[in-house]
């Protein structure tokens, strides 16, 4: 079966350090993947997302970064951590194999705290 | 274009009675509708979809949603209400038509249930 891991669970970074949260997928190939932020526990706002290996699409110009280094990983990054930057960080994928009716299956998120 | 609408923040309602957590949507042509769930800290969880067919879709934990083409709606339901069932709730559209595997998300309906 598919599973999605997501890590680390929470974390807490000083401003101007920098970010690495990573999210692979198990179980599946080629999958489209994604990242959201979700801040005071509300809407998902979608940061980047990607289709396939090397291929990242930015949907909110900010701190962040994206890379998809292996099929089935998706990394987010920042070289310089901003107290705005906080929040929770989902990550998602959903299968292309499977069909345009695919739900997202979503990680357990990442608490990111920059104090 | 694909949205989604959720038009309330918070939905109350006491253990045993019915719940409704509403939503609506707009696209260009037959939309593929998702509800999920999100407990505190934690990622989000698929409760069910619709693609085509039935217009009553059952999915998870009890939980049903109703098609309704007229009034581009799909709330989600249930008969008898759990405090278990406290959480977040998302409704998400993904218009097959767009080409896009993006689905968009509501704000959120937080959903509490009282003993």
């Amino acid at each position: 079966s598919q599973t999605i891991h997501q890590w680390p669970a929470t974390l807490v970074q000083p401003v101007g350090s920098p970010l690495s949260l990573e999210c692979t997928v198990e179980g599946t190939s080629n999958p489209n993947l994604y990242w959201y932020r979700q801040a005071a526990g509300r809407g998902l706002q979608l940061l980047f997302y990607s289709v396939g290996i090397g291929q990242i699409s930015s949907e909110v110009p900010q701190n962040l970064s994206a890379s998809r280094p292996q099929d089935r990983q998706f990394i987010l990054s920042s070289k310089k951590l901003l107290l705005s930057d906080s929040g929770f960080y989902l990550c998602a994928w959903i299968g292309i194999g499977l069909g345009m009716n695919t739900e997202a299956f979503f990680g357990q998120g990442t608490r990111l705290t920059v104090v | 274009a694909q949205s989604v609408a959720q038009p309330e923040d918070q939905v109350n309602v006491a253990e045993g009675n019915p719940l409704t957590v509403k939503c609506t949507y707009s696209v260009s042509g037959n939309p593929y509708l998702f509800w999920y769930v999100q407990y505190p800290n934690r990622g989000l969880q698929f409760l069910l979809k619709y693609i085509t067919g039935d217009n009553l879709v059952k999915g998870s934990y009890g939980f049903e949603a109703e098609f309704n083409k007229s009034q581009t709606s799909f709330h989600l339901k249930k008969p008898s209400a759990l405090v278990s069932d406290s959480a977040l709730y998302f409704c998400a559209v993904r218009d097959p038509a767009g080409g896009s595997y993006i689905p968009t998300f509501g704000r959120g309906t937080s959903l509490i249930v009282h003993p």
